[in-house]
C-alpha cells in the first residue's frame, strides 16, 4: 500500500533562512510525488511535482523539491522563507496515474520575522 | 493552473437533514473526481473517487448510502451528507484531476466546505 509520512508537525525558521520540509513515501511502483500548500480554512495549492526526469523540479513560490529514490525522499526546499510561506504543507504520492493521491499527515511551518 | 470552484463554503445544518456539496472544474473537464475529508490538523482522508457517468468507489469505511456521490457531466460533481449528525461535522474537500501532457496529470481542489452539524 502507498503511504506518505512527514515526521515533522512544525517547522520553524527565521525570515530569510533556507528551510526544508521533510518527506518519504512508500509505493510498490514508481512514485508520483506531489507538494501542496494550504492556508487556514481553504483548500489545497498545488506547488511542484515529480513524475520523471531531474532529481531537483521547481515549483511555485520559489519552492523546490529533490527526489532522492534510495532514501524514498522529496524533501521540500526553499533557500530563503518569507513570512507569508507560513502554512500547512503536505506532501503526496500515489503510484500510478489513475489512482488519487495519499497525503502525509501535514508538517505546519512557521517563519518568524 | 485549473480552477476548481466548490460552494458552499461553509453550512450550518440541523442534526437529520441532508446537505449538498457542488464541486465543479471552472475550466476542464474532469472525467474523474476526488472527495476529501479532513479533521483538524489532520490530513485529507480520501473518501471516494467519483468518476463521470459511474458510480463512485468508495474507500474502506466510508458509508456509500451516508455520503452521496454524482458525478452527472465532465464539470460537476457533488457529495451529500445524508441524515447529517454531528460527528459528520468536518471539512470536505473536492479534488478534480486535470490531464497534462505526457499522459500525466494533476489533482487540483476545491476551498473546501466546512459542515456544521448542530
Amino acid at each position: 500500500a502507498q503511504s506518505v509520512a512527514q515526521p515533522e508537525d512544525q517547522v520553524n525558521v527565521a525570515e530569510g533562512n533556507p528551510l526544508t520540509v521533510k518527506c518519504t513515501y512508500s509505493v510498490s511502483g514508481n512514485p508520483y510525488l506531489f507538494w501542496y500548500v494550504q492556508y487556514p480554512n481553504r483548500g489545497l495549492q498545488f506547488l511542484l511535482k515529480y513524475i520523471t526526469g531531474d532529481n531537483l523540479v521547481k515549483g511555485s513560490y520559489g519552492f523546490e523539491a529533490e527526489f532522492n529514490k534510495s532514501q524514498t525522499s522529496f524533501h521540500l526546499k526553499k533557500p530563503s522563507a518569507l513570512v507569508s510561506d507560513s502554512a500547512l504543507y503536505f506532501c503526496a504520492v500515489r503510484d500510478k496515474a489513475g489512482t488519487a493521491l495519499i497525503f502525509g499527515k501535514g508538517t505546519t511551518l512557521s517563519v518568524s520575522s | 493552473g485549473a480552477v476548481v470552484s466548490q460552494h458552499p463554503s461553509w453550512v450550518i445544518c440541523k442534526s437529520g437533514t441532508s446537505v449538498k456539496i457542488e464541486c465543479r472544474s471552472l475550466d476542464f473537464q474532469a472525467t474523474t473526481m476526488f472527495w476529501y475529508r479532513q479533521f483538524p490538523k489532520q490530513s485529507l482522508m480520501l473518501m471516494a473517487t467519483s468518476n463521470e457517468g459511474s458510480k463512485a468507489t468508495y474507500e474502506q469505511g466510508v458509508e456509500k448510502d451516508k455520503f452521496l456521490i454524482n458525478h452527472a457531466s465532465l464539470t460537476l460533481s457533488t457529495l451529500t451528507v445524508t441524515s447529517a449528525h454531528p460527528e459528520d461535522s468536518s471539512f470536505y474537500i473536492c479534488s478534480a484531476r486535470a490531464l497534462q501532457g505526457q499522459g500525466y496529470n494533476i489533482q487540483y481542489f476545491g476551498a473546501g466546505t466546512r459542515l456544521s452539524v448542530l
